[in-house]
């Protein structure tokens, strides 16, 4: 079964920029989720979405970021402008849905750099 | 809240028991897991425990879970090289599907 894919591995821009993440979830997995992981911290929630969907958006920033889930399988996360802070992994995950015993599966990351 | 704290960097011998520690403050009912995350890797779910639970093995693996203190913890039996990562306790509760987690606890073991 293939994992959770997510592209590009790597990104390095300038602040002020914009930049984009795509993440396509296991085959069949309804529930996908965003999270932001700074260097030596836990991850944490951005969004999470139901099939197309968002259930929880509360700790995206939204004056800056935003996330969609077209036809309910790929996602993209987009930041526009990005700021230092923003240097981070962001994780893509998902899971067949979204009961509290279900497995999440995460995507290797995507690690952006802003300069 | 959905605080869960962990202590940040351990080392263990090759061959000997790690464990690793958080505390948390949301009482409410809950599950609560153990993600693994090597290099370069996303994060890999070991084990979870239920809140209704005090201990859970699996293999080499053993959660405990002191509801009273809000402590977990996790003891890795026989420790090997390829334990090596970064371990994260994480703590999600009923009506919020959100999974808080820990700074993380880096785990070296040496040959």
């Amino acid at each position: 079964e293939a994992g959770v894919a997510q592209s590009p591995r790597y990104k390095i821009i300038e602040k002020r920029q914009s930049v984009a993440f795509w993440c396509n979830p296991i085959s069949g997995h309804a529930t996908l989720y965003w999270y932001q992981q700074i260097l030596g911290q836990g991850p944490k929630l951005l969004i999470q979405f139901q099939n197309n969907g968002v259930v929880d958006d509360s700790q995206l920033p939204k004056d800056r970021f935003s996330a969609e889930r077209l036809k309910g399988v790929d996602s993209t996360l987009k930041i526009q402008p990005a700021k230092l802070e923003d240097s981070a992994v962001y994780l893509c995950a998902s899971s067949l849905s979204d009961s509290m015993n279900t497995e999440a599966f995460f995507g290797q990351g995507t690690r952006l750099t802003v300069v | 809240g959905e605080d869960v704290e962990q202590s940040l960097f351990l080392s263990v011998r090759e061959g000997d028991s790690s464990v690793i520690n958080c505390t948390y403050t949301d009482s409410s009912s809950t599950y609560l897991y153990w993600y693994k995350q090597e290099p370069g890797a996303g994060l890999q779910l070991l084990t979870y425990i239920f809140s209704n639970m005090d201990m859970k093995q699996d293999q080499r693996l053993t959660v405990l879970l002191n509801k009273k203190d809000k402590h977990l913890s996790l003891r890795i039996a026989d420790t090997q090289t390829g334990d090596s990562a970064i371990y994260f306790c994480a703590q999600r509760r009923y009506g919020n599907n959100r999974l808080a987690f820990g700074k993380g606890n880096q785990v070296v073991v040496i040959p």
